[in-house]
């Protein structure tokens, strides 16, 4: 069964940084593409970034770009996301998501995390 | 960037009824388009991938269609367990982008 678990979700204050982790399990994590997807509170569904089978190309929605940073390592079967310089607006639930099909087809959701940015 | 919008943005529909949900996309996107669905305090669950197929689990009465720039997700026979919000997002072209979600009352 595939799982997909993230951590590290936190209050954190403006202009903080956080790490969130993702752990997998249940296939062949240097088999897939993955990325992470963000929900605020109340509204609709963001992708956040992406992250290829071997760690490059990675890419980046234009709203975290310079401030966050994928990256994975395939030994621990695990994704990251290093968000830096937060703002109230990076207030959400991140989730880990796995491609199957395509690049960015978003077949397999985690949980989510919550992170809130507040002072 | 390529846009998604969706309509209606909510609906309310009796059980059994039959329910449609569009989605454009600002440029033709092929058949990459998947349909999600979202239950408060749940992740995402893929419905539909690339356009029309149906993941497997998911019951029968949800289906897709489109291709292009013209979307289509169709509850055949709406019940109370499919009362959620609904989002199309494209994979054709990064960034990858939502549908700002339908959401499906009774």
């Amino acid at each position: 069964e595939v799982q997909l678990v993230e951590s590290g979700g936190d209050l954190v204050q403006p202009g903080g940084s956080l790490r969130l982790s993702c752990a997998a399990s249940g296939f062949i994590f240097s088999n897939y593409e993955m990325n992470w997807v963000r929900q605020a509170p109340g509204k609709g569904l963001e992708w956040v970034s992406y992250i290829s089978r071997s760690g490059s190309p990675i890419y980046y929605a234009d709203s975290v770009r310079g401030r966050f940073t994928i990256s994975r390592d395939n030994a621990k079967n695990s994704v990251y996301l290093q968000m830096n310089s937060l703002r109230a607006e990076d207030t959400a639930v991140y989730y880990c998501v796995r491609d199957l099909r395509y690049s960015g087809s978003f077949d397999d959701w985690g949980q989510g995390t919550l992170v809130t940015v507040s002072s | 960037d390529i846009q998604m919008t969706q309509s209606p943005s909510s609906l309310s529909a009796s059980v059994g009824d039959r329910v449609t949900i569009t989605c454009q996309a600002s440029q033709d996107i092929n058949k990459f388009l998947n349909w999600y669905q979202e239950k408060p305090g749940k992740a995402p669950k893929l419905l539909i991938h690339a356009a029309s197929n149906l993941e497997t689990g998911v019951p029968s009465r949800f289906s897709g269609s489109g291709s292009g720039t013209n979307f289509f997700f169709t509850i055949s026979s709406l019940q109370p367990e499919d009362i959620a919000t609904y989002y199309c997002q494209q994979f054709d072209n990064v960034p990858f982008t939502f549908g700002p979600g339908t959401r499906v009352d009774i």
